[in-house]
């Protein structure tokens, strides 16, 4: 089966630098890759994704890449603000109703 | 909309007892889902039901039933709490290719 893991476990920058996580799949037929963000006590919540077929998709501050032959994607995050602090989860999917495979997630502190 | 609503929000179980979780969407969304979330090990998938009247096994199933009870319900049974489930419990939902939306969680305790 499918397994996601994501790098690094924690991260901590300075407000307005920039934030990149990576996350490597091993599941070639994996087409569809969400990345999720979970505040304190609440529930992940869909931030952007990709699918195959695309190399690269931005959205304002955030931006996703994804390398299919290498079998790995990325959350670029830029001009961080604290309220980006949270603990980001990647994921993979190779089926048509979303079975989603999580990596172990990302907490990132962003000081002021 | 209230999206994916999850009862209860917190519980603590004694070991042997047994209890249900609850899950109700109001998306019209096909697909649910009840994942596990460990610190260090991201979220697991324990079951899901990829449409009314089907339900499949995920990632970590032992010590766990489900019911899809209609389209809207999916509901997770602890028939016999181990300290080991205790856990944080999410149930999510989506349709086709769209965004899985989760639920709040329930944060388990077996003692």
């Amino acid at each position: 089966g499918e397994n996601v893991e994501q790098h690094p476990s924690t991260l901590s920058v300075q407000e307005g630098d920039s934030a990149v996580i990576k996350c490597t799949y091993s599941d070639s037929a994996s087409n569809y890759f969400p990345w999720y963000k979970q505040e304190l006590g609440k529930g992940p919540q869909l931030i952007i994704d990709i699918r195959s077929n695309v190399g690269e998709k931005k959205d304002q501050r955030i931006a996703v890449t994804l390398n299919k032959t290498a079998k790995h994607f990325s959350l670029h995050i830029t001009e961080t603000q604290p309220e980006d602090s949270a603990v980001y989860f990647c994921a993979a999917s190779n089926t048509g109703f979303q079975k989603l495979v999580f990596g172990t997630g990302t907490r990132l502190l962003v000081s002021p | 909309n209230a999206g994916v609503t999850q009862t209860p929000k917190f519980q603590v179980l004694k070991t042997g007892q047994s209890m249900t979780l609850q899950c109700a969407q109001d998306m019209n969304h096909n697909s649910m889902y009840w994942y596990r979330q460990d610190p260090g090990m991201g979220l697991r998938l324990i079951y899901y039901s990829a449409s009314e009247g089907t339900t499949d096994k995920g990632e970590v199933p032992n010590g766990y039933n489900v019911s899809r009870l209609n389209k809207r319900e999916f509901s997770l049974r602890l028939e016999s709490a181990a300290p080991s489930q205790t856990s944080v419990y999410f149930c999510a939902s989506t349709e086709g290719w769209g965004e899985a939306f989760f639920g709040q969680g329930t944060r388990l305790t077996v003692v």
